[in-house]
């Protein structure tokens, strides 16, 4: 069955770099992209941006061009999202999550059917 | 960007009622060519991640009850419950992902009376 395992979590101090990783299994990694969503504490959830596996190629939501870098490692099914520049608004759980398949979207935007557990990234002096 | 609205914020809805949940976007959602609607539904439960229950406005999800179900075109969606369960206490979301970046509703917060 398809899963995403996400990093545990991170408590950075503020100006900070953290990258949190997502290993996918029970699937072709390289088949399907990696989206990442962020939810912080008590709010609705924000998508920040995707990675194709196969090619590398992302796409970021203008928010987060500049400040959070998308990569992976296709020989251990794995893709990373970092985040620098740290401030206490970053404070929020991070998702990665899979694209459901080219069923579930429409030009690379897409409805998104599995997720990881989520990692809480913590910012605070 | 695509606005995503959902009314009401919250609801409380008796075990075995019914709960609707309104979305509303900004800009149709509907891709003519393929007459299909680009709007999901997740479901959240407390400190888990969301759960997709609905694509294209209105197909479940692989194993999703069919108490869940989708309505809706262009801009304006529903999704409701038809006889609330206790398992269905959770905050629900709408995204489209008609258009880049998606975007999501704010949610929706449904409570048992």
């Amino acid at each position: 069955q398809v899963q995403l395992v996400q990093s545990g979590a991170e408590v950075k101090k503020p100006g900070a770099s953290v990258k949190v990783s997502c290993k996918a299994s029970g699937y072709t990694f390289t088949g399907y992209y990696i989206h990442w969503v962020r939810q912080a504490p008590g709010r609705g959830l924000e998508w920040m941006g995707w990675i194709n596996p196969h090619s590398g190629g992302t796409n970021l939501a203008q928010k987060f061009q500049g400040s959070v870098t998308l990569t992976r490692d296709t020989s251990i099914s794995t893709a990373y999202m970092e985040l620098s520049s740290l401030r206490s608004v970053d404070t929020a759980v991070y998702y990665c999550a899979r694209e459901g398949g080219s069923g579930y979207c429409l030009n690379a935007v897409c409805s998104l059917s599995h997720w990881g557990q989520g990692t809480l990234v913590t910012v605070s002096s | 960007d695509i606005v995503m609205t959902q009314s009401p914020d919250s609801l409380a809805v008796s075990l075995g009622e019914r709960a609707t949940i309104n979305c509303k976007s900004s800009q149709s959602v509907l891709y003519s060519s393929k007459n299909k609607n680009y709007l999901t539904w997740y479901q959240q439960k407390p400190g888990q991640p969301p759960k997709l229950l609905i694509y294209w406005a209105s197909t479940r999800e692989s194993g999703v009850p069919d108490r869940f179900s989708g309505s809706g075109s262009e801009t304006d969606f529903t999704l409701t419950i038809s006889s609330l369960q206790a398992e269905d206490v959770a905050v629900y979301y709408c995204q489209q992902y008609y258009s880049n970046p998606p975007t999501f509703g704010q949610g929706t917060k449904v409570e048992i009376k």
